[in-house]
């Protein structure tokens, strides 16, 4: 089993929707958990930190649930720039040495 | 965006060969990180650095080395290069915080 777990995708979603994936993680020691976007071809880049039960940057929204170990985004109104891969990341006791990197759910906005 | 180069960019190389890459940051931060991303794997640390000098094995750190003369400059040596270490390298750079920020990749193929 895979220590962080993504639902790979693709999701295609219409333009102006909301769409959520969510993340499951193993290590019940995992601190800290981040969302990173990918391009194609491009660096993965930051989008939200999760330090406590979530949190919240515009359209976006991340939340924990550490009972049963997943992370969940939110995205509401979704736009066509938001196409990309969505990276889930878990980092144990607030180490940032051993990040475990989840492959990635693929989302699509469809015009 | 995080001030963090790559170089190479791209690169081909035959088995056998040495390969060195370079990431070079201009935040002065104190940790550096060398990734490798490969389909059906999330990325995968290689080797990371906590200061001038100071590094340590990541996951994945077989056949390769690295070094850190410089605050700025952490490289990543592959001794001799074989086509499983065909993939896309990503430097990454963390401050007292917990997030790390990525540079563009270096794209590598060993034929």
């Amino acid at each position: 089993r895979k220590e962080v777990e993504q639902d790979p995708g693709p999701f295609n979603v219409p333009e102006g929707a909301t769409v959520a994936f969510n993340c499951t993680y193993s290590n019940s020691a995992s601190q800290s958990f981040f969302w990173y976007r990918q391009d194609c071809r491009k660096e993965p880049k930051l989008l939200m930190s999760v330090y406590s039960s979530g949190n919240e940057d515009g359209r976006f929204t991340a939340q924990l649930n550490r009972a049963s170990q997943y992370i969940s985004l939110l995205i509401r109104d979704s736009k066509l720039s938001d196409s990309a891969t969505y990276l889930c990341v878990a980092a144990p006791v607030m180490r940032n040495e051993k990040l475990t990197f989840g492959t990635g759910t693929r989302l699509t906005i469809i015009p | 965006d995080a001030g963090i180069t790559q170089s190479p960019r791209h690169k081909v190389t035959e088995t056998g060969t040495p390969v060195t890459l370079r990431c070079h940051q201009t935040e002065n931060h104190r940790y550096m990180y060398w990734y490798r991303q490969d389909p059906g794997h999330g990325l995968r640390l290689i080797h990371y650095s906590y200061g001038v000098k100071d590094t340590d094995k990541g996951e994945v750190s077989d056949g390769y080395s690295v070094s850190r003369s410089k605050t700025e400059d952490f490289l990543l040596t592959l001794e001799s290069a074989t086509s499983s270490q065909t993939s896309v390298y990503f430097c990454a750079i963390r401050d007292g915080s917990y997030e790390q920020y990525f540079g563009p990749g270096t794209r590598l193929t060993v034929t």
